[in-house]
């Protein structure tokens, strides 16, 4: 079945940098869009980030445009976030999530990785 | 952006009864050629990542059980949960995923009375 499975949160200081990564299983990731979306703590969701299978396309939400990028490795079935210049109001889980479209995005989330919390603080 | 709205933002209700959530968007999230409503409702449990109840406002994903529907079009939306139960007791959240940003709404939380 499909797994989604976040890494490499944790406490950083506001302006540093931070890269997660969401290693998937169980389907043709190649194949798929997949999108980065995020929760503050007792709060709503934020989508944050897409990018299309292939790498063919990326978007971003226009708070961390600029600061993030979103890129994947399909020899290795894993996406990536890279985090800089980090600001107190981007402490939150961050979810990896897959597009429901399959080869052709759709943007509605069908399945959804456990998540990583980031929390910016000095 | 599209600015997602719900109402209640929480509601109580009998095991057994019907739950009524309500979705309205800024704007439409009706793609007129092809007629279809660019809207998902998600189920969050406490400690959980949201899971998929339904897209395309009504079209209810594989799985989900047969009491969860939803409706409407346009910019007003509805999550009905036709005979609640101790399982069901979550956060609801509904997204537009009509042109990006995408959005979702601040969540329904769902109670038992």
């Amino acid at each position: 079945q499909v797994h989604l499975v976040e890494s490499g949160g944790g406490v950083v200081q506001p302006g540093r940098s931070l890269r997660l990564s969401c290693a998937a299983s169980g389907f043709t990731f190649s194949s798929y869009t997949i999108h980065w979306v995020r929760q503050a703590p007792g709060k709503g969701l934020e989508w944050v980030a897409v990018i299309w299978d292939h790498g063919s396309n990326r978007d971003y939400t226009d708070s961390v445009k600029g600061r993030f990028t979103i890129s994947r490795d399909d020899s290795k079935n894993t996406l990536y976030l890279q985090m800089n210049n980090l600001r107190a109001e981007d402490t939150a889980v961050y979810y990896c999530t897959r597009d429901g479209g399959g080869s052709y995005p759709l943007y509605y989330f069908d399945f959804w990785g456990q998540g990583t919390l980031v929390t910016v603080s000095s | 952006d599209i600015v997602m709205t719900q109402s209640p933002d929480s509601l109580a209700v009998s095991l057994g009864e019907r739950a009524t959530i309500n979705c309205k968007s800024s704007q439409s999230v009706l793609y007129s050629s092809s007629n279809r409503n660019y809207l998902a409702w998600y189920q969050q449990k406490p400690g959980q990542p949201p899971n998929l109840l339904i897209y395309w406002a009504s079209t209810r994903e594989s799985g989900v059980p047969d009491r969860f529907s939803g409706s409407g079009s346009g910019t007003n939306f509805t999550l009905y949960i036709s005979s609640l139960q101790a399982e069901d007791v979550a956060v609801y959240f509904c997204q537009q995923y009509y042109t990006t940003p995408l959005t979702f709404g601040p969540g329904t939380k769902v109670d038992i009375k």
